[in-house]
């Protein structure tokens, strides 16, 4: 069974600021993918990042990039140039390779200010 | 291309009742998965849809069911409502193939109410 915890259930940063989020993750598969998620508040599910647990090089999608640590079981999303439209939840989520079957964090809301 | 549509959007029953919420994956997609997401629960796999077969199916009762079809739309039927079968009911499709390793593109939701 796969497990995604994301323990910063909040956070807050300004327009044209860098911000991190968390996850760490738990799997006995070796081949598996993570993902990145966001959902504004028309709840639309928005792919935001996609990583391959095989690939050491980490993924960058414009201002999204994530820092995987696989050792650690570590995936964390650093969203660079804040814009207001970034703001929405975020979810983090691992699938294994065998399977379209997703298994998501709780979540971090985050709000981009003035 | 087209997204992932699902229809209803949004969708009022009371108890005892039975509901049925459609998917329509992105065009070439096989595969189609439901997700139930609450306050309390998050967000929770339900089943996937694989060229007409279920593949995989997660802790829900048998209430819960879903079929595909031959061009990949995709229902989902609850029966017997109760109270906490209110939620936001997800469809997502993947451009994944026998081996694997799809990503999961997801329909705009149907919102669920059981009075």
């Amino acid at each position: 069974a796969q497990t995604v915890t994301q323990s910063q259930p909040e956070m807050s940063v300004q327009e044209a600021e860098t911000v991190t989020l968390s996850c760490t993750y738990d799997t006995s598969e070796n081949n598996y993918y993570l993902f990145w998620y966001k959902q504004p508040p028309s709840r639309q599910m928005i792919l935001v990042i996609r990583q391959e647990a095989y690939k050491q090089q980490n993924a960058t999608e414009n201002r999204f990039s994530v820092n995987f640590q696989k050792a650690a079981k570590s995936f964390s999303l650093k969203i660079s140039d804040s814009q207001l439209g970034d703001t929405a939840m975020y979810f983090c989520a691992s699938d294994t390779g065998t399977a379209s079957k997703l298994t998501f964090g709780t979540g971090t809301r985050l709000q981009v200010t003035l | 291309k087209a997204g992932v549509t699902q229809t209803p959007r949004y969708l009022i029953k009371t108890r005892g009742q039975q509901v049925t919420l459609s998917c329509s994956p992105i065009s070439g997609h096989r595969s189609v998965s439901w997700y139930q997401q609450t306050p309390g629960q998050g967000l929770q796999f339900l089943f996937e849809y694989f060229s007409e077969t279920q593949r995989n199916k997660g802790n829900f009762p048998g209430r819960f069911s879903g079929r595909q079809f031959s061009n990949s739309r995709s229902e989902m039927n609850v029966s017997t409502l109760e109270l906490g079968d209110s939620a936001l009911y997800l469809c997502a499709s993947s451009d994944r193939g026998l081996a694997g390793g799809g990503t999961q593109y997801f329909g705009p939701g149907t919102r669920l109410l059981v009075l």
